[in-house]
């Protein structure tokens, strides 16, 4: 079993509606869960962390976290064709931070 | 500006040569690393650095040696080149002792070896 599992996709949604990612990690020690966004040819960029259970807003973006699952989501809001990019989530445990393989969105105008 | 570093941003290189990639960062993180991006997008950690000492050494080939001459500096070097080293090598830093605290990369180095 993987640490840390995305759905690879490509997931494909219209402009304005809601992009629901998911993650799942191995490991129930985990301590704190990041959301990244790397664009073609670019490096990963942070966009959301959670440590608490429950759900974490910013702006558009809202990140979901159930320990008892051993689960995160992130979900974005009124999607932009901007958004358009790979979501990599990453569980820190062991003192590292662990990668999932990512989601490919694509935003369609 | 306050970043993380890293050169060069593309290295194309031969089969056997040896090669090195230098990373620094003014964000005065205590902790540094080296991640490896394959083909498939999948990011994963090979070296950590806490303040010049190596914490972190994943399962990775001897022919890569990582320096780190201060807490502001990691470089890697590697040995021997092989066609499966071609990767995105990524470098990044964080600061210790809080969970909220993700790491900040660098903006990669492509390498294709031929």
């Amino acid at each position: 079993q993987k640490e840390v599992e995305q759905n690879s996709g490509p997931l494909s949604v219209p402009e304005g509606a809601i992009a629901s990612l998911n993650c799942t990690y191995s490991d129930r020690g985990s301590q704190s869960f990041f959301w990244y966004r790397q664009y073609s040819g670019k490096s990963p960029e942070l966009i959301m962390f959670i440590y608490s259970n429950g759900d974490k807003e910013d702006g558009r973006f809202t990140a979901q976290l159930n320990k008892a699952s051993q689960y995160v989501s992130l979900l974005i809001r009124d999607s932009q064709p901007s958004d358009s990019a790979t979501y990599l989530c990453a569980v820190r445990a062991g003192g590292k931070l662990i990668f999932g393989q990512g989601t490919e969105l694509s935003v369609k105008p | 500006d306050t970043a993380v570093s890293q050169t060069p941003k593309y290295l194309v290189t031969q089969m056997g040569n040896d090669k090195s990639i230098k990373c620094e960062q003014n964000l005065g993180h205590d902790t540094m690393y080296w991640y490896k991006q394959d083909s498939k997008k999948f990011l994963k950690i090979m070296f950590s650095y806490n303040n010049k000492e190596l914490i972190i050494n994943e399962t990775v080939p001897n022919r890569f040696s990582p320096k780190s001459p201060d807490k502001a500096h990691l470089n890697l070097h590697i040995n021997s080149l092989e066609l499966g080293d071609s990767a995105v090598y990524f470098c990044a830093s964080s600061q210790d002792g809080r969970l909220d605290y993700g790491y900040t990369f660098g903006s990669g180095t492509r390498l294709t070896v031929v």
